[in-house]
Order: structure tokens, then C-alpha cells, then sequence
């Protein structure tokens, strides 16, 4: 299995402009989780899905945050308008619906950097 | 409130040393416990997680940790540290949902010869 897949890796932008990033989970997995890494405030939840559809939001941190899942393999966390203090890691991550007890697999992160 | 407290940001051991790496947690219900190892540049992987039963946990690469529900503590433990160990560990609790994963800050490991 290729595992959950990113990207860009890396990405830099200037304030103001819209900011995508990709993530396709691992195939059969039914939990997708978006995290954001910084030094201040270490990894955080942002948003997860299951079976598509977004059950909690409540780590988004403002409107200008939105993230969509249209099928089971694809999802996308966007910025708009980016702004410097947006820079940081991005994670996406992806688990099986068998139970509690399934582990987390991350990807390799978005390294954001807003200038 | 739910948190992970990992006490140190960094930790040099030398190469052929035993490791700790401390973890406390709060949090109301049974806790699901995880360490993470993250590499420079790379994604988190699993090192073990706890769920119930043996509190005595393997995992891979040769680390274990012992959950202690009277400290609230998960350490996670190896007892000879290679330089291929150096990285970012992370503890991290989640709810019995397996859904939310609340992380500690990380403990940055470096590895002397």
C-alpha cells in the first residue's frame, strides 16, 4: 500500500492568495483526520471525516478554513485568504472503521510557509 | 480538560544508552494511549498504543511503555538507544471513539557516539 498520500509537500505563498492541499487516504479506510503542526501550539485536530462527511469541525480555526472530502479517496484542506500565521505543518491521516481500537496513519505532511 | 504533557523538549542519550521518555496525560474516561515517532521531514508512525489489558506494552523497533493509571503516566522505554532513533517522539491519548487524538508537544531525541 502506497499509504496516505500529500501534496504539495511544499508550498509557499504570499499573504492573500489561496492556499489548496491534497490528501488521499489509505483505500478502504473510512476516518480522514486533517492535524496542523506548529511549534507553538504542537499538533493539532483540525477537522475529520467518515464515509465522506465531516463530523467534527471544531479545530477549524476560522472561516477562512475549509476542507471537503467529495469521495473516499480524495480530500482537500483550502486557505483563503492565506496569512502568514497559517504557516506550518499540514497532516492529513486515514484509519479503518473496524472498531475503536484502529490506529491513525499520517502522511508525510504540507510544509506551509505564508509569506 | 484533556491534555498530554510530555516534561522535556529534548533529550541527548548516548548511542548504546537506555532511554525514557516521560508522558503524562488527563483525562476523564479510559484512555487510549499512542507514542509517534516522527522523522525529519516525514509523517507520524506508530510506534505501539494501549487500549486495555497488559500494561506492559511492545512495540516495534525495540521500544515498549508502561502505562501507569495511578500516575497517568505512559513512558515510553528502549534500553539501547541506536543513532537511527534520533527523531520526534509524541505522545498522544484518544477517546474510546478512536476518532480525536490529542497530542503532547513532542520530546526531540538526539543521539550521541
Amino acid at each position: 500500500d502506497a499509504g496516505v498520500i500529500q501534496s504539495p509537500r511544499h508550498e509557499v505563498t504570499e499573504m492573500g492568495q489561496e492556499v489548496t492541499l491534497r490528501c488521499k487516504p489509505i483505500s478502504g479506510h473510512d476516518y480522514l483526520f486533517w492535524y496542523r503542526q506548529t511549534m507553538m501550539r504542537g499538533l493539532e485536530l483540525l477537522i475529520y471525516f467518515n464515509n465522506n462527511v465531516p463530523i467534527d469541525d471544531s479545530g477549524m480555526p476560522e472561516d477562512r478554513f475549509s476542507a471537503k472530502m467529495p469521495n473516499a479517496s480524495f480530500s482537500t484542506l483550502k486557505i483563503q485568504p492565506s496569512e502568514p500565521r497559517d504557516s506550518a505543518v499540514y497532516f492529513c491521516a486515514s484509519r479503518p472503521d473496524r472498531g475503536t481500537q484502529e490506529t491513525q496513519y499520517f502522511g508525510p505532511g504540507t510544509r506551509l510557509l505564508v509569506l | 480538560a484533556q491534555s498530554v504533557t510530555q516534561p522535556d523538549i529534548h533529550i541527548t542519550v548516548s548511542e548504546g544508552a537506555s532511554l525514557e521518555l516521560r508522558c503524562n496525560y488527563s483525562y476523564g474516561a479510559t484512555p487510549y494511549l499512542f507514542w509517534y515517532v516522527q522523522s525529519p521531514g516525514q509523517g507520524l508512525q506508530l510506534l505501539l498504543k494501549y487500549f486495555s489489558g497488559d500494561t506492559l506494552v511492545q512495540g516495534i523497533k525495540g521500544f515498549e511503555a508502561e502505562f501507569k493509571r495511578s500516575q497517568s503516566s505512559f513512558n515510553l522505554r528502549k534500553p539501547s538507544v541506536h543513532w537511527s532513533d534520533a527523531a520526534e517522539y509524541f505522545c498522544a491519548v484518544g477517546n474510546q471513539a478512536g476518532t480525536a487524538l490529542i497530542f503532547g508537544k513532542g520530546t526531540t531525541l538526539s543521539v550521541s557516539s
